[in-house]
């Protein structure tokens, strides 16, 4: 089955920074959609891009769509510790099987 | 307020046993889901319900089995046919028709993590 595939699968950085998830993934979609998960943890959704939406932005978060390139990033703007987490991005098929399928997620760390 | 709630948090196998976890929902969605997650395999999808007394296999349905009795239910029950249970298991849910771009995406529950002891 598709699935979306995150890079990198680890990432590193400092308090401050900006962190780039990047997803991409095989066919048309009708969206696809971010989540977060703590350590332990259900998922949290974040936020979902349709495939005729090229940006959105919520909060400290920006997430851009490629259809051409079927790739999505995730940017975090002036990370914190608290944004330590893996993210996954979600796709759902333009079929309409309505059955969303998950990459394998990256590992963020923040260090204060 | 609305949610997921899986129970239990933890829960012990022993060999040749069948377990149950459960998973409840008062958010009113038709959408349930089962997914397990192992170290740096992501979700993979078990079953899915999209409405009540239906349900289908994911990618991953042998050695579990789940019911749909009620829209707010959707117990899965792994049985000792699954020869490597040991994992983190999550519940979602979602309305039907998300395809075109509900906001809120899928829900989830907190997770059970089983262990085969």
């Amino acid at each position: 089955s598709q699935q979306g595939e995150e890079d990198p699968q680890a990432l590193s950085i400092q308090e401050g920074e900006n962190a780039t998830m990047n997803c991409s993934y095989k066919t048309s979609i009708n969206n696809l959609q971010w989540y977060r998960q703590n350590s332990g943890r259900g998922l949290v959704h974040l936020i979902l891009i349709r495939s005729n939406e090229r940006e959105k932005h919520s909060g400290r978060l920006r997430v851009t769509l490629d259809t051409s390139k079927k790739s999505s990033s995730l940017l975090i703007t002036a990370s914190r510790a608290a944004d330590t987490a893996s993210y996954f991005c979600a796709t759902l098929d333009l079929g309409g099987s309505y059955i969303p399928t998950f990459g394998r997620g990256t590992s963020l760390i923040v260090h204060p | 307020d609305g949610g997921i709630t899986q129970s239990p948090k933890y829960l012990f196998r022993k060999e040749g046993q069948n377990v149950t976890l459960s998973c409840e929902q008062n958010l009113n969605h038709d959408a349930m889901y089962w997914y397990r997650q192992d170290p740096g395999q992501g979700l993979r999808l078990i079953y899915y319900s999209q409405i009540v007394n239906d349900f289908q296999k994911g990618d991953i349905a042998e050695g579990y089995s789940v019911s749909r009795e009620k829209k707010e239910s959707f117990p899965l029950t792994v049985t000792s046919a699954q020869k490597n249970p040991t994992a983190f298991y999550l519940c979602a849910s979602s309305i039907i028709g998300q395809g075109t771009g509900d906001r809120y995406g899928y829900t989830f529950g907190s997770g059970t993590r089983l262990t085969v002891v």
